[in-house]
């Protein structure tokens, strides 16, 4: 089946702590992104690329980075810098104007 | 900048119809979107329309679109219980779907 797969569902961080989220998608899209979603709050971009090798800040990026070394994969990584990380992430992919497939999210908390 | 706005909740009960409102900033935006998050999950688009257009209609759903005072709704015809969720409204398309700029959310409960 084709679609975008994020892992784990579920991730706990202490403090200091950096963690990588992944997302996988075999839809042969070009472009994917990272959201943050907070409790009530729309969603807010992270970072997002739309080629291999190449990726662009949202507005809300500092304290994560991402890497898009193959076409399928883009992990973001919440870094210490991250001071609120506590939240659910969506990662999606497009190839279109029309759609945007979304994963079905990891959900981060903090200990 | 670009901004979207939608009411927070609305409740209606099975069978009838339910009329989610949303307003947005960008006049250039090609692509309006309806997508559905359910508890715990990711979001599903529902339904777009192109900005040169007034009205899509797609089974249940029937999307209207206000060019001139930028507003757009999602009517759900004969509501149930399983359309319970959040239904965001987004703008964007400019150069691909998944850089949109996304509404707040609207909480649509469903009582039976």
């Amino acid at each position: 089946d084709g679609g975008i797969t994020q892992s784990p569902k579920y991730l706990f961080r202490k403090e200091g702590q950096n963690v990588t989220l992944s997302c996988e998608q075999n839809l042969n899209h070009d472009a994917m992104y990272w959201y943050r979603q907070d409790p009530g709050q729309g969603l807010r971009l992270i970072y997002y690329s739309q080629i291999v090798n190449d990726f662009q800040k949202g507005d809300i990026a500092e304290g994560y980075s991402v890497s898009r070394e193959k076409k399928e994969s883009f992990p973001l990584t919440v870094t210490s810098a991250q001071k609120n990380p506590t939240a659910f992430y969506l990662c999606a992919s497009s190839t279109s104007q029309a759609e945007a497939f979304f994963g079905q999210g990891t959900r981060l908390t903090v200990v | 900048g670009e901004d979207v706005e939608q009411s927070l909740f609305l409740s209606v009960r099975e069978g009838d119809s339910s009329v989610i409102n949303c307003t947005y900033t960008d006049s250039s935006s090609t692509y309006l979107y309806w997508y559905k998050q359910e508890p715990g999950a990711g979001l599903q688009l529902l339904t777009y329309i192109f900005s040169n257009m007034d009205m899509k209609q797609d089974q249940r759903l029937t999307v209207l679109l206000n060019k001139k005072d930028k507003h757009l709704s999602l009517r759900i015809a004969d509501t149930q219980t399983g359309d319970s969720a959040i239904y965001f409204c987004a703008e964007g398309g400019h150069t691909n779907a998944g850089k949109s700029t996304f509404g707040d959310g609207t909480t649509l409960t469903v009582k039976p």
